[in-house]
């Protein structure tokens, strides 16, 4: 079975400085990795995802990320950092039944 | 990318009643989702959508409770069932289009749901 876990519930930064929302991985088949971005107040957004192929990244907004399969990880991250960027992280895994698997959301806040 | 509308947006219920949550999307769409996110919490997926037959459950969602409808590949919809302050919620649509990429999925923007 896939899912995913996200480390740290809640990471603040100062604006300008870099981003690093860490996200690992479970999956027995190679994965197909996501990281949506959800606003305050708002519905869910896809940053990037990972299918095959290049494993850098890159997505809206600035923010990339890095499939490692050694490391079995997918960290998003983003050089510098705006106040607009505060929002809730999502990382998630595609099962082989199609589904979408959510890890637990990482709020990003970014000091002035 | 497909357009998805959910109907109400948000709404305000009683305990012991119950709400029918609409999903609309622009275009046809092979797979649709239904999920929740409690307050706080990130998504859980609650059921897939089958057009014609009875929704696919996850573990610890049952029928009785949430019970949707996919009448044609653009529509859906989720009944929240004999409600309690417990079922207060985002419920997001989910949809994977027609000629899309099989990993592609898109989100609608919600429904908030209170139950007093």
């Amino acid at each position: 079975a896939q899912s995913v876990t996200q480390l740290g519930s809640h990471v603040s930064v100062s604006e300008g400085a870099l981003v690093l929302l860490r996200c690992n991985y479970s999956s027995s088949v190679p994965p197909y990795l996501f990281w949506y971005v959800q606003y305050p107040n708002q519905g869910l957004q896809l940053l990037l995802k990972y299918t095959t192929g290049a494993t850098l990244v890159k997505g809206i907004n600035g923010f990339e990320a890095e499939f490692k399969k050694s490391e079995t990880s997918f960290h998003l991250t983003k050089p510098s950092a705006h106040m607009s960027d505060a929002a809730e992280y999502f990382c998630a895994v595609r099962t082989s039944a199609s589904k979408i698997i959510f890890g637990s959301g990482t709020r990003l806040s970014i000091r002035p | 990318s497909a357009v998805i509308s959910q109907k109400p947006s948000r709404d305000i219920c009683q305990r012991g009643t119950s709400l029918t949550i609409q999903c609309q999307v622009d275009s046809q769409v092979t797979m649709m989702f239904w999920y929740r996110q409690q307050p706080g919490q990130s998504l859980t997926l609650i059921a897939t959508a089958n057009q014609g037959s009875e929704a696919t459950y996850e573990s610890g969602f049952v029928i009785d409770k949430f019970p949707i409808s996919r009448p044609n590949l653009t529509f859906s919809t989720l009944t929240v069932s004999n409600m309690s302050p417990e079922d207060s919620s985002i419920y997001l649509c989910s949809v994977t289009p027609v000629g899309g990429a099989s990993n592609e999925q898109f989100f609608g923007p919600g429904t908030r749901l209170t139950v007093l």
